[in-house]
């Protein structure tokens, strides 16, 4: 299995703060690479996908960004309803997908 | 918009077989991947596998000999089979739509609200 490990899981940051989520995959996936956002008791939502291509509907603020191994997500200025939890996943290989262990974006 | 929704016991029995539907509303299920994935409580997410609308499937490996996901495009619903259930199969599970048409390499949207499914006596 591809292994993707998100840093930092746990996050606290204030409204208004430029925030980066980091996603490494154990070996080259390309640019497959997703990013989701999840609330509790709400279906997760698609923000990014291949690695930079912004969801429509998906507000400016957010982007991906990377290839290979290495990426990231970016807030470039929080707000109140961006309070979740991130997760990235892997679709280079469906042997299975997976996803990172999520990062938690707390109000500081 | 498309709108997924599932459905099913909430609460199954050791060794029983745990069996869910998604309905999808609002769009046909030809023509796309669908797939299911759980969260274990406190856990991260985990892909159990995906029908495609001609019936092709790919399952986790680690799954693969207990699932079964099938798809009637006449109710236009997907389903999902789980054998053999154990408490480590307590989750909410979640179903959802691949748009991309990238074949195996796409991404999930939407997903549906999800439904909590607990493994106990």
């Amino acid at each position: 299995d591809i292994q993707m490990t998100q840093s930092p899981s746990s996050l606290s940051a204030s409204v208004g703060d430029r925030v980066t989520i980091t996603c490494r995959a154990s070996q080259s996936i390309t640019s497959y690479l997703n990013w989701y956002q999840h609330k509790p008791g709400v279906a997760p939502k698609l923000l990014v996908y291949a690695a930079s291509s912004l969801q429509s509907g998906v507000p400016s603020r957010f982007s991906g960004s990377g290839s290979g191994t290495d990426f990231t997500l970016t807030i470039s200025s929080l707000q109140p309803e961006d309070f979740a939890t991130y997760y990235c996943q892997q679709t280079f290989s469906v042997l299975p997908y997976t996803f990172g262990q999520g990062t938690k974006l707390e109000i500081k | 918009q498309v709108q997924l929704q599932e459905s099913g016991p909430g609460l199954v029995k050791p060794s029983e077989t745990l069996s869910l539907t998604c309905t999808v509303s609002g769009g046909s299920i030809r023509s796309y991947y669908w797939s299911w994935i759980r969260q274990p409580p406190g856990k991260g997410l985990e892909w159990i596998g995906y029908i495609f609308h001609d019936g092709s499937t790919n399952y986790n490996p680690s799954l693969k000999s207990r699932v079964t996901i099938s798809a009637d495009t006449t109710k236009n619903q997907i389903s999902l089979k789980l054998t053999s259930v154990a408490a480590a199969d307590t989750a909410v599970y979640y179903c959802a739509r691949d748009p991309s048409n990238h074949g195996d390499h796409g991404w999930f949207d939407p997903w549906g609200q999800g439904t909590l499914v607990t493994v106990s006596s």
